[in-house]
């Protein structure tokens, strides 16, 4: 099992662009869920799917959309890219939410210039 | 919003002795407090959790105390080695964002020889 897949790892945009996030998970879990993680900041929730069929905001949702595409796959668009978006982007599932543990994918590194 | 808040920021210990980082929360209803090692360019990876009918959890050097009177809750490391050298981060549950995970700041943990 590869477990969480996110790609790319890496991007530079450039101010204005615009980009999707990719994330696959293999483990046939119900809950997906989008972070970003600054410098002293830890891990801030962008956006969850609690269910398939089901997307709601976290604490940072400006500037974000997502797309619950099916089961396995959770996307994250960044419309119109700004240098505040700069950040580590993690993507991860878990079997419900509730008391289960999250698997993280192995990030996306966003520059935006 | 809801907060979780871990201390200290950074922890220095030599080699041997014990490492203790302190977190507590604010949602009355966070069922479920896990702890997550990342270590640098990786992803967070679980390293224990606790559910909130149980006050403590132990797996080898590791050790987590949860006191839901209070709010708080605790990681133990016993015996450092260099490779616990990491951050930490403590994060609890949030019932009305689908369970997903509230994360504190994090705790860069040094272990010297």
């Amino acid at each position: 099992n590869a477990g969480v897949t996110q790609t790319p790892k890496f991007q530079v945009l450039k101010t204005g662009q615009s980009m999707t996030l990719q994330c696959a998970q293999d483990m046939n879990h119900n809950s997906m869920y989008w972070y970003r993680q600054d410098p002293g900041m830890g891990l801030r929730l962008i956006y969850y799917s609690a269910s398939e069929g089901t997307t709601d905001k976290g604490e940072v949702p400006n500037g974000y959309n997502v797309s619950r595409l099916n089961k396995r796959e959770f996307s994250l668009r960044l419309e119109s890219a700004a240098p505040s978006q700069t950040s580590v982007y993690f993507c991860a599932s878990s079997e419900w939410g509730g008391d289960t543990e999250a698997f993280f994918g192995q990030g996306t590194r966003l520059t935006v210039v | 919003g809801e907060n979780v808040e871990q201390h200290p920021s950074t922890l220095s210990v030599q080699e041997g002795d014990s490492a203790v980082i302190k977190c507590t929360y604010s949602d009355s209803a966070s069922n479920y407090f896990p702890w997550y090692k990342q270590e640098l360019g990786k992803r967070p990876q679980l390293i224990i959790d606790i559910r909130s009918n149980v006050g403590e959890k132990k797996d080898q050097r590791i050790a987590v105390t949860l006191n839901k009177t209070a709010k708080h809750f605790s990681l133990h490391i016993t015996e450092t080695q260099p490779e616990d050298s990491a951050v930490y981060f403590c994060a609890a549950s949030m019932p009305n964002s689908g369970y997903a995970l509230n994360f504190g700041k994090g705790t860069s943990l040094l272990v010297t020889p």
